[in-house]
């Protein structure tokens, strides 16, 4: 069964600092791989989406890298801001059309 | 843009009532999900539905069921609500097919008194 960790499960930064967030899964047979943001007491709102044939995906500052041979995923933030405050979430989808598998997110506080 | 919308945001309900949780998408997607996501534990599915009249049970289907007649409406039954349903349900909808971004509602806090 397919098994998906975020570490850390918090981090807190000073505004402007590059930061990585870490995803690791068990079973490399993945179709894809989701990062998500969410707000405290929100739904989650979609970040990237990378393919299992891709190896990253960027949008704005935002950069996800994705190692499927090693099971990973990283999430780069470029010049954090307080705004980027938020639980960032990963997930990813196995084969056929079977529901994504989260992690359980980290949680990231960037101080002004 | 993508809209998922839940019925309500804030629900307060009693032990045994029959609680309904509406999800309804605009963008004609085919799949359809309920999770539950409570701290420490994360996001959990609850059903899922791949299209209308279809339903799949997640991982914690227990004391729950739903209902997809309509292809851009999803709903969540709780047949005898309890106090450990209390939580942050969140509906999701996507295109079939295994590619496709995931898009979430905003999430209904129902707290069981």
């Amino acid at each position: 069964k397919q098994e998906v960790t975020q570490i850390p499960a918090a981090l807190s930064v000073p505004e402007g600092e590059n930061l990585v967030l870490n995803c690791s899964f068990t079973d490399s047979a993945i179709y894809n791989l989701q990062w998500f943001r969410q707000d405290p007491g929100k739904g989650l709102t979609s970040l990237l989406l990378i393919q299992s044939s891709q190896r990253e995906q960027t949008s704005g500052r935002l950069n996800a890298s994705l190692d499927k041979s090693s099971g990973r995923s990283t999430l780069y933030i470029a010049a954090s801001q307080p705004g980027d405050s938020a639980t960032y979430l990963c997930a990813v989808r196995g084969s056929g059309n079977t529901p994504l598998v989260f992690g359980k997110g980290t949680r990231l506080s960037v101080i002004a | 843009d993508v809209k998922v919308t839940q019925s309500s945001r804030y629900l307060v309900k009693r032990t045994g009532e029959k609680v309904f949780l509406e999800c309804v998408q605009d963008m004609d997607h085919e799949n359809m999900f309920w999770y539950r996501q409570d701290p420490g534990l994360g996001l959990r599915l609850i059903y899922f539905s791949y299209d209308v009249k279809m339903k799949e049970k997640g991982d914690i289907p227990e004391g729950y069921s739903v209902s997809r007649e309509k292809k851009e409406r999803f709903s969540l039954i709780l047949e005898s609500a309890s106090t450990n349903q209390t939580s942050m349900y969140l509906c999701a909808s996507k295109l079939a097919g295994p590619t496709d971004t995931q898009y979430f509602g905003p999430g209904t806090r129902l707290t069981v008194l």
